[in-house]
């Protein structure tokens, strides 16, 4: 069975610092991976989704970025963190029309 | 420009009795919905869907209605219990295989109160 993993679950850091969010994703092949963010009292936002390896298509311009190193790994980054990045960021995959997610990770930015 | 709106931010509901959520959404090429259930500091689970070619879609306690129309979907939990509480997030999709994305809306916090 598939199962997608996400970490860290929680994270502090200080305004200005780098950012790295991983996700990856076991028992499938070459699905197609998302990266959404959901902040305080608002709905989910798609950042960055991937339909094979080094392809990333950016919804929202920002100042994260995305990358896709392997197959089912798939990268969140930040040179600079914001305060308006925190928020609660969830990783998919997806192989046709449903969406699985991770378990998130709350990022808080101080 | 909001394609799926969830116009109410909070629902309660007294445990045994009927929920429903709505959504409504704007494009019209939209051809498959979702509903998913989120827990707070938890990932979305999906819940049950519905493709356009269909008006509703039954499973257990969970019923989805699509009024393609009206360009609205209802989800619809019989009877309500308290382990029911929690966002509930409609979404709608368009593409053809592994190109499709999901647009969601704001989500609905479902309150079942024992």
């Amino acid at each position: 069975s598939q199962t997608i993993h996400q970490w860290p679950a929680t994270l502090v850091q200080p305004v200005g610092s780098p950012l790295s969010l991983e996700c990856t994703v076991e028992g499938t092949s070459n699905p197609n991976l998302y990266w959404y963010r959901q902040a305080a009292g608002r709905g989910l936002q798609l950042l960055f989704y991937s339909v094979g390896i080094g392809q990333i298509s950016s919804e929202v311009p920002q100042n994260l970025s995305a990358s896709r190193p392997q197959d089912r790994q798939f990268i969140l980054s930040s040179k600079k963190l914001l305060l308006s990045d925190s928020g609660f960021y969830l990783c998919a995959w997806s192989a046709s029309t449903v969406y699985t997610f991770g378990s998130g990770t709350r990022l808080t930015v101080v | 420009d909001q394609q799926v709106k969830q116009n109410s931010p909070s629902l309660s509901v007294q445990e045994g009795r009927i929920s429903i959520l709505n959504c409504d959404y704007t494009n019209s090429m939209f051809d498959y919905f979702l509903w998913y259930k989120k827990y707070p500091a938890e990932g979305p689970t999906f819940l049950i869907s519905i493709s356009s070619i269909k008006d509703k879609n039954e499973d257990g306690r969970f019923t989805v209605f699509l009024n393609k129309s009206a360009k609205h979907l209802s989800l619809h939990i019989v009877p309500s219990q308290p382990g029911d509480s929690a966002v509930y997030f409609c979404a709608a999709s368009v593409g053809f295989g592994s190109a499709r994305q999901l647009t969601f809306g704001s989500g609905t916090q479902l309150t079942v109160l024992p």
